[in-house]
């Protein structure tokens, strides 16, 4: 199973509005990640998972707030977000590569569309 | 600060013509993927470079990889209208913890008939 499935698919919320965004694998992968993409550019990671613990936020502004509750699950909480926060979200997966090189090969998941108004 | 850049960034071909798409990256890494992502989808695995002097191949697609001229190429050959689809690099730098992959610009292929 090479699977990470993303919920919702498709969200619209308001800029008063609190939602979540959840990832679930069960790949047995112990790094995750979010990441995201506005049209017609590359992904842009924002958030990296490491054995559950927060490795790596890439200066993400605070009304986005990275929550991993167990080794499959991960949330992305967000809370006054602006019209320009509308992007593909993407979850992601992969081996940890602690230690010693090995493939850190991410899969995906099919990504949440989120349109801020 | 590692940065990838692709080109071209936009391709138009002929369904059955050979094209390359090329992808330099600032630093030095081992670990470089290929993804492709279709209009409004998400990202699909194509292939894993992990070494230099790598090669692989699926289908009409072959990825290389030349660590120390820090570049890698995706070929195709013989072009048909499904391979239509933006082509994304990316590249891990390897600090030691999870990946940090840092993507390409993309290149948008389009393949007529």
């Amino acid at each position: 199973d090479t699977e990470v499935t993303q919920t919702p698919k498709h969200l619209v919320m308001g800029m008063t509005n609190k939602k979540s965004l959840k990832c679930e694998q069960h790949m047995g992968h112990r790094a995750m990640y979010w990441y995201k993409q506005k049209a017609k550019k590359p992904p842009e990671l924002m958030f990296v998972y490491s054995y559950e613990k927060l490795s790596i936020n890439e200066s993400v502004p605070s009304r986005f707030s990275p929550e991993c509750p167990n080794s499959s699950l991960l949330n992305l909480h967000l809370h006054a977000l602006q019209p320009e926060d509308s992007a593909l979200y993407l979850c992601a997966s992969s081996q940890e590569g602690q230690g010693h090189p090995m493939n850190t090969e991410a899969f995906f998941g099919q990504g949440t569309r989120l349109t801020v108004v | 600060e590692l940065k990838v850049e692709q080109n071209p960034l936009f391709l138009s071909m002929q369904e059955g013509k050979n094209y390359t798409i090329y992808c330099n990256y600032s630093t030095t890494s081992d670990r470089l993927y290929w993804y492709r992502q279709d209009p409004g989808k998400s990202l699909e695995s194509l292939f894993v470079l992990l070494s230099n002097g790598a090669v692989k191949q699926e289908g009409r697609l072959m990825a290389s990889l030349d660590t120390k001229a820090r570049l890698s190429t995706l070929h195709i050959t013989a072009a048909v209208h499904d391979l239509s689809a933006t082509y994304f690099c990316a590249v891990d730098p390897y600090t030691g913890t999870a990946s940090k992959l840092t993507f390409g610009t993309g290149t948008r292929l389009q393949v007529t008939l």
